[in-house]
């Protein structure tokens, strides 16, 4: 995780939106991802940008690409329960064959 | 929609014991990828093979092995097992055509002892 920086823990109000950020140091990435893991799970891949984009919506997650600052977020909007988990923000250079490089995960916690 | 398979989906080995860690991958994905998650921790990248071969290594210490066979399983075999070593151990597999992310299994978890 030493190439991508995340904050460890967020903790918000059921309904309210969560805002999880990560920051990364390739600027040569081009893909970048947020998978979530409940526990005792595997990764489960939420969303991807890629580089060339600035924002990209999927039902409730908006996911904000800023490339000059190397700075990622995932929004997710009307927070619920089911959302607690951990977040990983990763990276992946373009090609083939390529491996991802995932951040610390932010623990998100949603409180009734 | 088929997903990785990892097998088993728990192991209890001691100390100095030898594992064996196997992984299906998706239909048609021709890259497998595995990662050691220990408590706590962020998946930790340790060996790749696309089409069957080695394409990448990660932090992988030189007791685990592992190989891509004709099927396109993969297996992760580690000896001398120690005490670090326990871990949650994930399987991922992708389709080199596209980049959308990885779909990974739900891991095995290694416990030494």
């Amino acid at each position: 995780g030493e190439d991508v920086e995340q904050s460890l823990f967020l903790s918000v109000r059921e309904g309210d939106s969560s805002v999880i950020n990560c920051t990364y140091t390739d600027s040569s990435s081009t893909y970048l991802y947020w998978y979530k893991q409940e526990p005792g799970a595997g990764l489960q891949l939420l969303t991807y940008i890629f580089s060339n984009m600035d924002m990209k919506q999927d039902q409730r997650l908006t996911v904000l690409l800023n490339k000059k600052d190397k700075h990622l977020s995932l929004r997710i909007a009307d927070t619920q329960t089911g959302d607690s988990a951990i977040y990983f923000c990763a990276e992946a250079y373009s090609g083939g064959y390529q491996k991802v490089t995932f951040g610390i995960g932010t623990k998100l916690q949603v409180i009734p | 929609a088929a997903g990785v398979i990892q097998s088993p989906r728990h192991l209890i080995k001691e100390k100095r014991e030898t594992a064996t860690l196997k992984c299906y991958p998706i239909p048609r994905h021709d890259t497998v990828y595995w990662y050691q998650q220990g408590p706590g921790q962020d998946p930790q990248f340790l060996i790749s093979f696309y089409e069957k071969m080695q394409s990448d290594k990660g932090s992988i210490p030189d007791r685990f092995s592992a190989q891509q066979f004709s099927d396109y399983h993969s297996e992760l075999n580690m000896s001398s097992l120690e005490l670090g070593d326990s871990a949650l151990y994930f399987c991922a597999s992708s389709w080199t055509a596209t980049n959308y992310g990885y779909t990974f299994g739900s891991g095995t978890r290694l416990t030494v002892v």
